[in-house]
């Protein structure tokens, strides 16, 4: 089991560059989770999805954030145009169904 | 809607002292509840859930929690602390209907330091 495996793990890029992470969730798992760390908020989901579907984008925080979900073992999350407020951890996790959630190692993106 | 709330963002203790990290929740369905240790630079870590089978859990590297319905808490113990146990703590509530999907919703974390 290779865990949740996202990439990159460090992305540092300027203010109005387009930035994609990446997530590739444990096989057989068919909810993916995008979250958001920052020290003022803590954690917050961003959307998750069921079978490759969204579900819930609500915490999407507005329409310069976008996922998809193209098949079972791929996701990403982009950010266009990046801004510096947009500077945190980001973590994919998935989970068979119903929780608990297995997280990966996340991407910490600077946006400067 | 369902709510955590961590009592203390940061809680020190000695080498050997008893842990005790308190989390109460807010669920208007019967929640599962959970405990995830993050480490430095890594992602969240599954300490132990409640799924509403025993109202105690036990976890990994000691750790246990109690389910108190009536006190709406699932505060996390372990009777004696190791310098390794120093991390940051999260509690979280769940959807118990599995409507959700696993949705979670998160506390704001509690770090632990343990002075040797």
């Amino acid at each position: 089991d290779a865990g949740v495996i996202q990439s990159p793990r460090h992305e540092v890029t300027e203010m109005g560059q387009e930035v994609t992470l990446r997530c590739k969730p444990i096989s057989g798992h068919n909810s993916l989770f995008w979250y958001r760390q920052t020290m003022m908020r803590g954690l917050e989901l961003l959307i998750y999805f069921n079978n490759n579907v969204p579900i819930d984008d609500s915490g999407m925080p507005e329409d310069r954030f976008s996922a998809k979900m193209p098949n079972a073992s791929f996701s990403t999350l982009k950010i266009q145009p990046s801004e510096p407020r947009d500077s945190a951890v980001y973590f994919c996790a998935s989970s068979p169904g119903i929780s608990p959630l297995h997280f990966g190692n996340g991407t910490r993106l600077t946006v400067t | 809607a369902q709510s955590v709330t961590q009592l203390g963002s940061h809680v020190s203790v000695s080498e050997g002292a008893l842990v005790l990290l308190r989390c109460n929740y807010s669920s208007s369905v019967p929640p599962y509840l959970f405990w995830y240790v993050q480490y430095p630079n890594q992602g969240l870590q599954l300490l132990l859930k409640y799924t509403s089978a025993a109202t105690l859990v036990k976890g990994i590297n000691g750790f246990e929690a109690e389910f108190k319905k009536s006190e709406t808490s699932f505060h996390l113990t372990k009777p004696s602390a190791h310098m390794s146990d120093a991390a940051e703590y999260f509690c979280a509530v769940s959807d118990a209907g599995g409507t959700s999907y696993g949705k979670l919703t998160f506390g704001q974390g509690t770090i632990l330091t343990v002075h040797p």
